[in-house]
């Protein structure tokens, strides 16, 4: 069964770099089957897709993040990780990460982490 | 790229239909049969509803459906129950491979 572990600080500095990590259990990143990615939502506010990943190490970023953000896998921990830099309070949210199915929309959710920006 | 459109807020008494529309444009739900339909209950994780326009994943009620026509994508949900009152979004692949989401729709059942 499918299990992604968001993991990572819940308070960061404004301006510096927020960074998580998701471990994958029941499924392998390195299956051509497969993008992985991060999706996250501000308090009370709405869903906001950030990127993915594939296997082969492409990977593909929402145009309002994209100069900020990297989105890269482990294989040796079956780990996808998510770095944001220069964040500010509007980065603050519960940072999502999931898996969605090759040639579909078909998507599975972690529990999600709740990164706060804050001095 | 902006959001797609949906309705703030929707509702419905028990045993009812609703459908909430989400309205994007050719270059995203109209070009592709890319869009699927998340529930999110208060303070927990989006629950995949709909993939792919009408699919429905399993162990979810075949009260709920999807279909699109145009720009628009829709989701009905039928013979409305209290546990289906919660936040509903649509989400669709774009021509510059990402994905957008809608703003969300509050389903409030009476």
């Amino acid at each position: 069964q499918l299990q992604l572990q968001e993991s990572g600080p819940g308070l960061v500095k404004p301006s510096e770099t927020l960074s998580l990590t998701c471990t994958v259990s029941g499924a392998s990143i390195s299956s051509s089957s497969y993008y992985w990615g991060w999706i996250r939502q501000p308090p009370g506010k709405g869903l906001e897709w950030i990127g993915n990943i594939y296997y082969s190490g492409s990977t593909n970023y929402s145009p309002s993040l994209k100069s900020r953000v990297t989105i890269s896998a482990d294989t040796s921990k079956n780990q996808v990780s998510l770095i944001l830099s220069s964040v500010t309070a509007a980065d603050t949210a519960v940072y999502y990460c999931a898996r969605r199915s090759m040639g579909s929309s078909r998507r599975e959710w972690g529990q999600g982490t709740l990164v706060i920006v804050s001095s | 790229q902006s959001a797609l459109t949906q309705p703030a807020s929707v509702s419905g008494s028990p045993g009812q239909s609703i459908t909430i529309s989400c309205t994007g444009t050719s270059s995203d739900v109209g070009g592709y049969d890319y869009v699927s339909w998340f529930q999110q209950h208060p303070d927990k994780a989006p629950k995949l509803m709909i993939y792919d326009v009408s699919n429905r994943p399993s162990g979810v009620s075949n009260r709920f459906s999807g279909s699109k026509s145009g720009n628009t994508a829709s989701l009905t949900i039928s013979g409305l129950q209290a546990e289906d009152e919660a936040d509903y979004y649509c989400n669709s692949y774009t021509t510059s491979s990402t994905w957008v989401f809608g703003g969300g729709t509050k389903l409030t059942v009476l």
